[in-house]
């Protein structure tokens, strides 16, 4: 049972263009949702993050909107640039399970110059 | 402050064997969990091990297991090793005091199954 579904494998986008990430989730107990950023050959790192109780969270060129009615997430760059390429994994998590996150499958980004 | 640190970065083994994966956490997070990640499968939960015990389990079977140390560090192992074992295997580490849920992910150990 996938709680977290990224269900665009890739997206390809022009740079200065605005990226969007989407993601969908089943569990309405989830407390946080975060977004991480991978290249290849290099762990994940922390992009972002938002409450259960927020519906939009901003940081720089980086801003996650919350839709818990519809149990989604986006993520959005703006402007994209060709150093944001990478893999976008969303994540979810519960109060209480400590190191636990469950991750989306992901999706690869493409900004092209 | 030094990040989270994986060994070792690429192994190959055979079907049958065994294999020990070594992660020394952040100074000071006291929480360790161990992730996997194949193609198309993104990143599945293994194990948390918080001040040396177990905190949570994912869905894997007992061939997977995990232990860590007073230090902190955390070493899993994976006995019997099947093909489908090969795969990124991530560590990462958490401050106790983070109600997020951010995690600090190490570069990831790369096993191989022949």
């Amino acid at each position: 049972d996938q709680q977290v579904k990224q269900n665009s494998p890739s997206l390809s986008v022009q740079e200065g263009r605005i990226s969007i990430l989407n993601c969908d989730y089943t569990n309405s107990m989830f407390d946080y949702f975060l977004w991480y950023k991978k290249y290849p050959a290099e762990g994940p790192t922390f992009l972002i993050s938002i409450s259960s109780i927020k519906d939009k969270n901003e940081d720089g060129r980086f801003t996650v909107f919350l839709n818990k009615s519809a149990k989604h997430l986006s993520l959005h760059i703006v402007p994209s640039q060709p150093g944001d390429s990478a893999v976008y994994f969303c994540a979810a998590s519960l109060t209480n399970q400590g190191g636990k996150l469950i991750f989306g499958q992901g999706t690869e980004l493409s900004v092209k110059p | 402050k030094a990040g989270v640190t994986q060994t070792p970065r690429y192994l190959i083994k055979t079907r049958g064997q065994q294999v020990t994966l070594s992660c020394s956490p952040i100074s000071g997070h006291r929480s360790v969990s161990w992730y996997q990640q194949t193609p198309g499968q993104g990143l599945q939960f293994l194990f948390e091990y918080f001040s040396e015990t177990q905190r949570n389990k994912g869905n894997f079977p007992g061939r997977f297991s995990g232990r860590q140390f007073s230090n902190s560090r955390s070493e899993m192992n994976v006995s019997t090793l099947e093909l489908g074992d090969s795969a990124l295997y991530l560590c990462a580490s958490s401050s106790d005091y983070s109600n997020t849920g951010e995690l600090f992910f190490g570069e990831g150990s790369r096993l191989t199954v022949l």
